[in-house]
């Protein structure tokens, strides 16, 4: 079983739908980060949170430690949108090393 | 402000052949390096990370290896590229402090024929 799982793998949405991405994981750790990959294959950061919610334009990522559960949101989402979005953790012995979700495939259809 | 560059962006070698891919690192001192890699239709995975100069970690036994000549620097080699080293590598970096934001590079799309 891997330490950091994510649902769905692959998501459809309409444009202007609201959209949730999933991560449970089973390990204790310091942060978790939501990145999202282009097609390219370039990558962005979207979020590091180590607790509560955190909000950037559409785009809002919640944390619960106790239930050790996350969730990404995008609200009126755009075909801009599409990407893979991944979530990642720091294990708190770890370091700075992450360690990550298969990742979550998301279409928006126009 | 930091700047991430690494290069080439597509490679395409021979299996048997040698590898060297660079990855080097602006405006900032002392940062954590990473190479990761994204195999097709899998997640990423750590293949190593630096936390200084010489100062090499490897997350996995295979056939790569990775050295930090300057504070900067990160490469990743290989003296003989097999079929299974295909793939997507990443360099990225971040503060020494630790669980900061992750800056990744634009990637490598490696193909070994």
């Amino acid at each position: 079983k891997n330490e950091v799982e994510q649902s769905p793998q692959n998501l459809t949405a309409q444009e202007g739908e609201f959209i949730t991405i999933n991560c449970s994981y089973s390990v204790g750790i310091s942060a978790l980060h939501w990145l999202q990959q282009h097609p390219g294959g370039g990558i962005v950061s979207l979020f590091m949170l180590s607790s509560g919610k955190k909000k950037h334009g559409r785009l809002i990522a919640t944390i619960n430690i106790q239930e050790k559960h996350s969730s990404l949101h995008i609200t009126a989402s755009h075909p801009r949108d599409s990407a893979v979005y991944i979530c990642a953790v720091v294990v708190e012995t770890s370091g700075s090393r992450l360690t990550f979700g298969e990742g979550t495939q998301l279409t928006v259809n126009p | 402000s930091q700047t991430i560059h690494q290069w080439p962006a597509t490679l395409v070698q021979p299996v048997g052949s040698p590898l060297s891919l660079e990855c080097t690192v602006e405006g900032t001192s002392n940062p954590n390096l990473y190479w990761y890699r994204q195999a097709a239709g899998r997640g990423l995975q750590l293949l190593f990370y630096s936390v200084g100069i010489g100062q090499i970690s490897s997350e996995v036994p295979q056939n790569l290896s990775a050295s930090r000549p300057q504070d900067r620097q990160f490469i990743l080699s290989s003296k003989k590229l097999l079929l299974s080293d295909s793939g997507f590598y990443l360099c990225a970096w971040s503060w020494a402090t630790g669980g900061e934001k992750l800056f990744f590079g634009s990637g490598t799309q490696l193909s070994v024929l």
